[in-house]
């Protein structure tokens, strides 16, 4: 399967611990994305890189939030110092950046903070 | 900013019913709109995608939705849904239409149980 990948799937954490996420996107596709999504809710929208220039951040990445895409590739999302309040899924997408630039999504990281 | 709402939080039909999944977005400029589903314990696929053209948009497994600019509306269809259509539904907008602006928005979902 060449979808987009993340890891890990589950993460259990204590309120204050550090946490980061990897996401692999397709391998041809130039754009990374991710989102956020609680239950009852749609994905929220968090940050998009072209290739490795992050391009956009939401105002709900706040700044214990991190991501980056060093090589253009894989992405990491980082918590620092998590909340309660930050429990959720974590989604990734990427899209190729041409035609009609649909982004796919993979199966996302789901934090618990205790 | 744009948003987008969609008119029921929990849909249940029997099979063979007929489906309409509402939704309205807010902006006043070009969009591209979206139907993504969530089958239980799967990862978001695209249903069905909207760009420019015939309003009418035919998507996977017998979907279709209709683009109504003047209603600001996507509105989902199916005449005949079956009980592996149970899932969660998003609409979607993206404002634009240069794929330098990706932000995409979207509703907070619809979900559809059907029972057989």
């Amino acid at each position: 399967d060449t979808g987009v990948s993340q890891d890990p799937r589950h993460k259990i954490t204590k309120r204050g611990q550090n946490v980061t996420f990897r996401c692999d996107p397709i391998s041809e596709h130039n754009r990374l994305y991710w989102y956020r999504q609680t239950l009852g809710q749609g994905p929220e929208f968090l940050t998009y890189f072209q290739n490795e220039a992050q391009l956009e951040k939401s105002r709900l990445l706040s700044d214990r939030f991190s991501a980056e895409r060093p090589k253009g590739s894989f992405s990491t999302l980082e918590i620092q110092r998590t909340e309660q309040g930050d429990s959720a899924m974590y989604l990734c997408a990427s899209s190729s950046g041409t035609g009609l630039n649909e982004q796919f999504f993979g199966p996302g990281t789901r934090l618990t903070v205790l | 900013a744009q948003s987008v709402s969609q008119h029921n939080h929990h849909v249940i039909l029997s099979e063979a019913a007929s489906l309409e999944l509402g939704c309205n977005y807010s902006y006043g400029g070009t969009v591209n709109l979206f139907w993504y589903v969530q089958y239980p314990g799967q990862h978001l696929q695209l249903l069905l995608k909207y760009f420019s053209g015939d309003p009418l948009v035919k998507g996977i497994k017998g979907f279709e939705a209709e683009f109504i600019k003047s209603k600001f509306s996507f509105n989902l269809r199916k005449p005949s849904v079956q009980w592996s259509d149970t899932a969660e539904y998003f609409c979607a907008v993206k404002a634009g239409t240069k794929t330098s602006y990706d932000k995409v928005i979207f509703g907070p979902g619809t979900s559809l149980s059907v029972i057989p």
